[in-house]
């Protein structure tokens, strides 16, 4: 069955950082997401992509962040200079070729930063 | 804006007995889609069920069921014949229809237990 993969699955920085999450969505999926899990908290909504654009960000989606899909597979995000509050979960989701399809996560990389 | 909200922080059910999960939501949309997901202590997020609310018909997939009352809005999930395999945060999720985004706004989660 096809599925989303994300890596690295756990990156380490240093605070002020720079680090870039990669997915690869499903082959035939058309939306992107990110979003975010803090330890223990509820996973928030970051940013929706289609067409090669942002569809929707949240406020959390400050300056310091970005997203793009460079080489027509890959979807990533990255952050610019990393806080120690951005150490979370950071799970794409992608869904196919409707908005109202089913979203299938990837297994999260876990962003930790000292 | 859309919140939901899941009261039950934790659960605890026997191994073989029938659990529910309970879920509200807020929305002044009349159409929308409802998710619940479960992640075990590997952090992946995995879909347990969807829930169209123009549909008035209870979604199923095997063990697991939903109570949906729209009226209320209000969105159990109902584990029968929980297995140990079942432990897991469960995370209620909510979609607006026809919007051109399609994000989900997730609960806070209740972490479920089941004992042998």
């Amino acid at each position: 069955e096809p599925e989303v993969t994300q890596t690295p699955s756990h990156q380490v920085t240093q605070m002020g950082q720079e680090v870039i999450l990669r997915c690869v969505p499903i082959s035939n999926h058309l939306y992107f997401y990110w979003y975010r899990q803090i330890l223990g908290q509820k996973v928030e909504f970051l940013v929706s992509f289609y067409n090669n654009e942002i569809s929707e960000k949240s406020e959390i989606f400050d300056d310091q962040f970005s997203v793009e899909r460079p080489d027509g597979s890959n979807f990533t995000l990255k952050i610019r200079s990393t806080k120690l509050e951005d150490s979370a979960m950071y799970f794409c989701a992608t869904h196919g070729d409707r908005v109202t399809d089913t979203q299938y996560f990837g297994p999260g990389t876990r962003l930790t930063v000292l | 804006a859309q919140t939901v909200t899941q009261s039950q922080p934790e659960m605890s059910v026997q191994e073989a007995e029938t659990v529910t999960l309970s879920c509200t939501y807020d929305t002044s949309e009349s159409d929308y889609y409802l998710f619940w997901y479960k992640q075990p202590p590997s952090r992946q997020m995995i879909l347990v069920i969807r829930q169209e609310a123009y549909k008035q018909q209870n979604a199923t997939e095997n063990r697991f069921s939903v109570n949906f009352q729209k009226a209320a809005k209000s969105f159990s999930l109902k584990i029968s014949d929980s297995q140990l395999g079942d432990a897991a945060m469960y995370f209620c999720a909510y979609m607006e229809y026809g919007g051109s985004q399609g994000n989900l706004i997730f609960g806070k989660g209740t972490k479920l237990s089941v004992k042998p």
